[in-house]
């Protein structure tokens, strides 16, 4: 069975501060995708990342792709209060394209 | 590109009832996806339709799911005889063949059952 196990679960920083959010996985993924969820809406895609090592960058949000494709990082610069949402990271297998996601992370940015 | 929409957007239900949800997708994506997500949780597969076969059913979905798309566009997903176990929110997503596989998402179905 394919894991994808995200961390922090929970993220509370405040605005102007750095954060980090990790994706590992014992499987390899043909491609792993982010999206960002509000409340009571479905995920909004941001990124898309296929090669290994692969590195995207999206305003201030740097996606990186691990080199093995096991794994993959959502790091976010100089944070602000419209950051906040449901961070999820989904990795697909190449076979049907069916996602497995993370747990997600909670990023709260506070003013 | 109107997106993926979903209908109703908040379905409540008596125990025993049965419901139904419908998906369009962005039309011209080939592949149509279900999942359900529970609170605190991210997504959980259940089941994808290439055009209009059914390709893949996880065993999360019971024998009293069942979900089809008849004429490779919209589709339906039933749940007969409803538990309280069954609340959560129910995506769809729409996606198309060799294309990385990103799939994009509709708003879901919130389903509560008392």
């Amino acid at each position: 069975t394919q894991l994808l196990e995200q961390s922090p679960q929970f993220l509370s920083i405040q605005e102007g501060e750095n954060l980090t959010v990790y994706c590992n996985s014992s499987s390899v993924f043909s491609s792993l995708q982010w999206y960002r969820q509000e409340p009571g809406e479905g995920p909004v895609l941001l990124v898309t990342v296929v090669t290994g090592g692969e590195v995207k960058k999206l305003k201030r949000l740097t996606f990186q792709f691990g080199d093995a494709r096991k794994d993959s990082s959502l790091h976010i610069t100089a944070a602000q209060t419209g950051d906040t949402g449901l961070y999820l990271c989904a990795g697909a297998n190449n076979q049907g394209g069916k996602l497995i996601f993370g747990q997600g992370t909670e990023l709260s940015v506070k003013p | 590109d109107t997106g993926v929409s979903q209908d109703p957007r908040h379905k409540i239900t008596k125990r025993g009832q049965n419901v139904t949800f419908r998906c369009d997708p962005i039309s011209e994506h080939n592949r149509l996806y279900w999942y359900r997500q529970t609170l605190g949780q991210g997504p959980e597969f259940l089941t994808y339709f290439q055009n209009e076969a059914q390709l893949e059913k996880s065993r999360l979905l019971s024998d009293r799911f069942s979900a089809e798309r008849p004429k490779g566009s919209f589709s339906t997903l039933e749940i007969q005889r409803t538990e309280q176990g069954d609340s959560a929110m129910y995506l769809c997503a729409s996606g198309t063949s060799g294309n990385t596989d990103t799939q994009y998402f509709g708003p879901g179905t919130r389903l509560t059952v008392l």
